[in-house]
């Protein structure tokens, strides 16, 4: 079935350093990729989305590439900040799937001073 | 624009009692999604309503319902709860009726005891 894998966390940083949480995806059809980020007692915000191949998504520094060859949706950063400490959720959108978003685990990223 | 608001923030119930969940979603957005957030199986869609009708439905027994009304505000409730239904139930809306960017509320907290 369609599904989201992430890559598991804490993924652990220092202020500065560069980032990559890694996504795979499994759909059929042409699915859209998101990103969405969540702050400690927070609900979900948009990060960023890419709706058809070799589209990238970008915001706030942070990019993702779709990559149909290799059904991917790496989210990457150049430089961390503390502030950007959240978990992050890769999600898919099926093309005809009414709003329904399928979510990976979530990857939790900390950075420190 | 205001943002997606749920009412209430933080409910305590208990097993076997009936819980209704409130989201008025962004003014002019159609579609009311909704998912559970808990630490084991992470966040699963609940159902999606887009007009009043309800187009799409995930993988939850009965007891979990909803409805939309004219006004585009959505409930969801949940009978019989049992202690697996605690979690972080979270709204997000729409303004397309295909699968594009959805904004989510800040969530209500159930604890059920």
């Amino acid at each position: 079935g369609d599904s989201v894998t992430q890559m598991e966390g804490p993924v652990t940083l220092s202020e500065e350093a560069f980032l990559t949480i890694n996504c795979t995806y499994t759909a059929t059809g042409y699915p859209s990729l998101f990103w969405y980020v969540q702050y400690p007692g927070e609900g979900l915000q948009l990060l960023l989305k890419a709706t058809k191949a070799d589209d990238k998504g970008s915001n706030k520094g942070f990019e993702a590439t779709y990559r149909k060859e290799t059904t991917s949706f790496h989210l990457e950063k150049g430089s961390v900040q503390v502030s950007d400490s959240a978990v992050y959720f890769c999600a898919l959108g099926l093309s005809g799937g009414y709003n329904k978003l399928i979510f990976g685990a979530g990857t939790r990223l900390a950075v420190h001073p | 624009k205001a943002g997606v608001t749920q009412t209430p923030r933080y409910l305590i119930k208990t097993r076997g009692q009936q819980v209704t969940l409130s989201c008025s979603p962004i003014s002019g957005h159609r579609s009311v999604s909704w998912y559970q957030q808990t630490p084991g199986q992470g966040l699963q869609f609940l159902f999606e309503y887009f007009s009043e009708t309800q187009r799409n439905k995930g993988n939850f027994p009965g007891r979990f319902s909803g409805r939309q009304f004219s006004n585009s505000r959505s409930e969801m409730n949940v009978s019989t709860l049992e202690l697996g239904d605690s979690a972080l139930y979270l709204c997000a809306s729409s303004s397309s009726g295909q699968t594009y960017e959805q904004y989510f509320g800040p969530g209500t907290r159930l604890t059920v005891t």
